[in-house]
């Protein structure tokens, strides 16, 4: 059982491009989410998604998108990459949406914008 | 505004010493509060949670933690620290759908 996987590892990307980070989880939780995790501010919420087909903003969601088109898949777009979006992006997943459930994370994604 | 305050950046302990981090919180109401730990280079793992009920939550690796509304505060301990314990420690309190991180504290286990 992988849990939750990522990808890539790591990425260096010109400011500008065009960015997609991967994450997948093969437990069949119902809600997903994703944040960045920068020095001294601990992890922040970028998008949730509480089932399939749905998604919601989070406390830092400018510049990403992202979908939910299956239960498994929650990938993650920078439309355009800016220098401020370096940092360690985290999908994490959880089996319900009340607040109760612990949040299973994957290894992360390290990524630097030039 | 729902914040989350770990004082402590960074701790330093001796192998063998006790263990005590810092968690204060803000909310409208109690929140879940929640006890993360990240090794280097790895998602966060729970370590314990709290909901209601029992002031004094126990979790793994020997770690509990205790809530105290007065003090709005659910502060992590543990008796006796392990090198492996090394990592770094996130309190997060959350409502449904919002789950509210901590900077985080540091912790340096010494042999």
């Amino acid at each position: 059982i992988a849990g939750i996987t990522q990808a890539p590892t790591s990425q260096i990307l010109a400011a500008g491009r065009r960015m997609t980070l991967r994450c997948t989880q093969d437990m069949r939780h119902n809600a997903m989410y994703w944040y960045r995790q920068d020095l001294g501010l601990g992890l922040r919420l970028i998008h949730y998604s509480n089932t399939a087909g749905t998604t919601g903003k989070g406390e830092v969601p400018d510049g990403y998108s992202v979908s939910r088109a299956n239960t498994d898949d929650f990938p993650l777009t920078l439309a355009s990459a800016v220098p401020s979006q370096t940092s360690v992006y985290f999908c994490a997943s959880s089996d319900g949406t009340s607040g109760r459930e612990e949040q299973f994370f994957g290894p992360g994604t390290r990524l630097t914008v030039l | 505004a729902q914040s989350v305050t770990q004082p402590d950046i960074h701790i330093t302990v001796s192998e063998g010493a006790s263990l005590e981090l810092r968690c204060n919180y803000s909310y409208g109401a109690t929140p879940y509060l929640f006890w993360y730990v990240q090794s280097p280079g790895q998602g966060l793992q729970l370590l314990l949670k709290y909901f209601s009920g029992d002031t004094l939550v126990q979790g793994i690796k020997g770690f509990e933690a205790e809530f105290k509304r007065s003090q709005s505060s659910f502060n992590l301990r543990k008796p006796s620290v392990h090198w492996s314990d090394a990592a770094e420690y996130f309190c997060a309190a959350g409502s449904a759908r919002q789950l509210t991180f901590g900077s985080g504290t540091q912790l340096t286990v010494l042999p």
